[in-house]
This record gives structure tokens, C-alpha cells and sequence, in this order.
């Protein structure tokens, strides 16, 4: 079975340039979350979807940053204008089980790491 | 949000010996789960725990659900020096929303 997968792996932008990322999570996966990942901390949740209805985006910076998920399937998070403090890995993750069920366990990407000069 | 405090922060452990760590909150949690990242990567799923007082192996690793539900402990046991990384807990909170912790860098010397 095929991972989540994300793309592109890296990215180098200017302050104040536009960045997207993209995520295929896992075939049937219902529920697909973008994390953002600032070194040395644990992930942080910016938007969880269950097919292509947002679930939750309260830590979402919605000036700058929006995500979709328009067929249920794939996903793109943008950052419009990116600043500095948005340097990061931002991470996808998919899980077979709606939101609300117990046994919700996650699978990652490998990530995608933004560096913002 | 909610806060998971896991410590310790890092460990520097010599080959061999056994590893104990844990993540702890004030809010009760429905699910905890705990993941290995290696640099580079995203986090794996080792161990998943969905009641208080459940424990649960996978090989040299266990771990358990508080029975208070606010806490849950991983062990390793005979760590190897692939055992390297940063490992994370995180909780399903309200059955709608996961949480993680800042994680626990593990260091092994051959």
C-alpha cells in the first residue's frame, strides 16, 4: 500500500513570495490533516478535512494560509505572502476513520521543509 | 489547546540499556499515540492505545495508557543504536483532535 504522499520535498522562497504545497494521502483515507513542524517542536495542527469539508482550521493562519481538498482526494496548502516564521516542515497525514472514532491513527508524509530568507 | 509535557527532553543512553519516557497532561485523552521521527521524515506509528490501563508491545517496545487518561509512558527495551531519534506522543483530544508533544531526542552510543 502507497504512503502519503507529498511534494515537493524542499523549498527555498523569499519573504513575501508565494508557496504550495501538495498532498496525496493514502487510497480511502477519509481524513487528511496538513501539520506545520518548527524544529524542535512537535507538530502543530493548521487544517483537518474529512472528505472535502473542513473539520477544523482554528490554528490556521487564514490571512496567509488556506488549503483545499476539492475532490476529497489530494490537497494543496498555500502560504500567500509567506514571512519568516513560517520556515517549517509542513506535514501531511491521512487516517481510514472519520473524525470521531477512537482507533483515528494517522500516517505521515515525509514532509515538505520551507526555508524563508 | 491542549498541552502534552513529555519528558524528558533527551536522553544519551550507552547500547543496550533500557529507555522509559513519558507525556503527561492535564486534560484526559481518548487515544494516545506514540511516533519515531527520523530526520528528514515524518513521524512513524510505532505503538496505538485506546484504553486506560492498556499496554502494548510491539517487539523491544511497550507502552501504556494511563489509568487516569492523562498520561502514557513508552519503554525500550536493550535499545540498539537504530533505536536513534525523536520520539513524539500525541493525544486524541475529544475524540476530534490530536495534540503532540515537544518530543524526546534519543541519543545511543555503540
Amino acid at each position: 500500500e502507497a504512503g502519503v504522499a507529498q511534494s515537493p520535498r524542499y523549498k527555498i522562497i523569499e519573504k513575501r513570495q508565494s508557496v504550495a504545497f501538495w498532498c496525496n494521502p493514502i487510497s480511502g483515507h477519509a481524513t487528511l490533516y496538513w501539520y506545520q513542524q518548527i524544529l524542535g517542536q512537535g507538530p502543530k495542527l493548521l487544517i483537518q478535512f474529512q472528505n472535502n469539508g473542513v473539520v477544523d482550521d482554528s490554528q490556521l493562519p487564514k490571512d496567509r494560509f488556506s488549503a483545499e481538498r476539492l475532490k476529497g482526494v489530494d490537497s494543496t496548502l498555500k502560504i500567500q505572502p509567506a514571512k519568516l516564521e513560517d520556515s517549517a516542515v509542513y506535514l501531511c497525514a491521512s487516517s481510514l476513520d472519520p473524525v470521531g472514532r477512537a482507533k483515528n491513527i494517522q500516517y505521515f508524509g515525509a514532509g515538505t521543509r520551507l526555508s524563508v530568507l | 489547546g491542549q498541552q502534552l509535557n513529555q519528558s524528558p527532553q533527551s536522553m544519551f543512553i550507552q547500547e543496550g540499556e533500557d529507555v522509559s519516557m513519558n507525556c503527561t497532561s492535564s486534560s484526559i485523552f481518548n487515544t494516545w499515540l506514540w511516533y519515531k521521527q527520523e530526520p528528514g521524515e515524518g513521524p512513524v506509528l510505532l505503538i496505538a492505545l485506546y484504553k486506560a490501563g492498556e499496554l502494548t508491545s510491539n517487539g523491544r517496545l511497550t507502552a501504556q495508557f494511563g489509568i487516569t487518561r492523562k498520561d502514557s509512558f513508552l519503554n525500550i527495551s536493550a535499545s540498539i543504536p537504530s533505536d536513534v531519534g525523536i520520539y513524539f506522543c500525541a493525544g486524541l483530544y475529544n475524540f476530534n483532535k490530536f495534540y503532540f508533544g515537544s518530543g524526546t531526542k534519543l541519543n545511543v552510543k555503540p
